[in-house]
């Protein structure tokens, strides 16, 4: 079992460029986040989607957009990349039933450079 | 919205206690996570409080007090392992993670 896997694993990319981070689970988990991790702010949920077919926005979601066609992808695209993009990108999923732990499991993360 | 504070960095020598406090503002807290995260990878679930009280997990321990908007883990018995990044993590009622900025643990021989 895979668990969350995340497609490039570093990626440079030059500034006004378009670019989709892939992520797959094989978990069956109905809920899909993506984050950012920048050095001493911590991780920032950029989008979310609590089930097929639907999505939602977080914390810092400017720039980015997503798509949830199937229980398992969750591509996360920058439709014109700026250097403020520069980020460690981490996918993770959680059954999303309510009630209970419903721990979030990660990807190993996309590292990314807009130069 | 949430706001959570952890101190940045501890330093800890091998076979001791080091305990990570983490405190909370929340508009509806729904239950406090803490991460391991090494360097270059990806985090790692350690444990879940959703009532006040201690919860156990071999050499890690997470105190919650709703009340007071804290948690702590606790870290016993230091391995060299443990040298890495501790993330405290709050849900809100829509079940999204707010993270802290998380405390680098060192341990040192």
């Amino acid at each position: 079992i895979a668990g969350i896997t995340q497609a490039p694993t570093s990626q440079i990319l030059a500034a006004g460029r378009r670019m989709t981070l892939r992520c797959t689970q094989d978990m069956r988990h109905n809920a899909m986040y993506w984050y950012r991790q920048d050095l001493g702010l911590g991780l920032r949920l950029i989008h979310y989607s609590n089930t097929a077919g639907t999505t939602g926005k977080g914390e810092v979601p400017d720039g980015y957009s997503v798509s949830r066609a199937n229980t398992d992808d969750f591509p996360l695209t920058l439709a014109s990349a700026v250097p403020s993009q520069t980020s460690v990108y981490f996918c993770a999923s959680s059954g999303g039933l309510a009630g209970g732990s419903d721990t979030q499991y990660f990807g190993p993360g996309t590292r990314l450079t807009v130069l | 919205g949430q706001n959570i504070d952890q101190p940045t960095e501890m330093t800890a020598t091998e076979g001791a206690i080091v305990q990570i406090n983490c405190t909370y503002q929340t508009s509806g807290f729904n239950g406090l996570f803490w991460y391991q995260q090494h360097a270059g990878e990806a985090p790692t679930f350690l444990s879940y409080n959703v009532l006040d009280g201690l919860e156990e997990k071999g050499r890690f321990s997470s105190f919650l007090s709703r009340s007071k908007g804290y948690s702590y883990l606790l870290l016993k018995e230091l391995q060299m392992k443990d040298s890495a990044s501790y993330l405290c993590a709050v849900r809100d009622r829509d079940y999204k993670l707010s993270f802290g900025a998380g405390t680098t643990v060192t341990v040192r021989a």
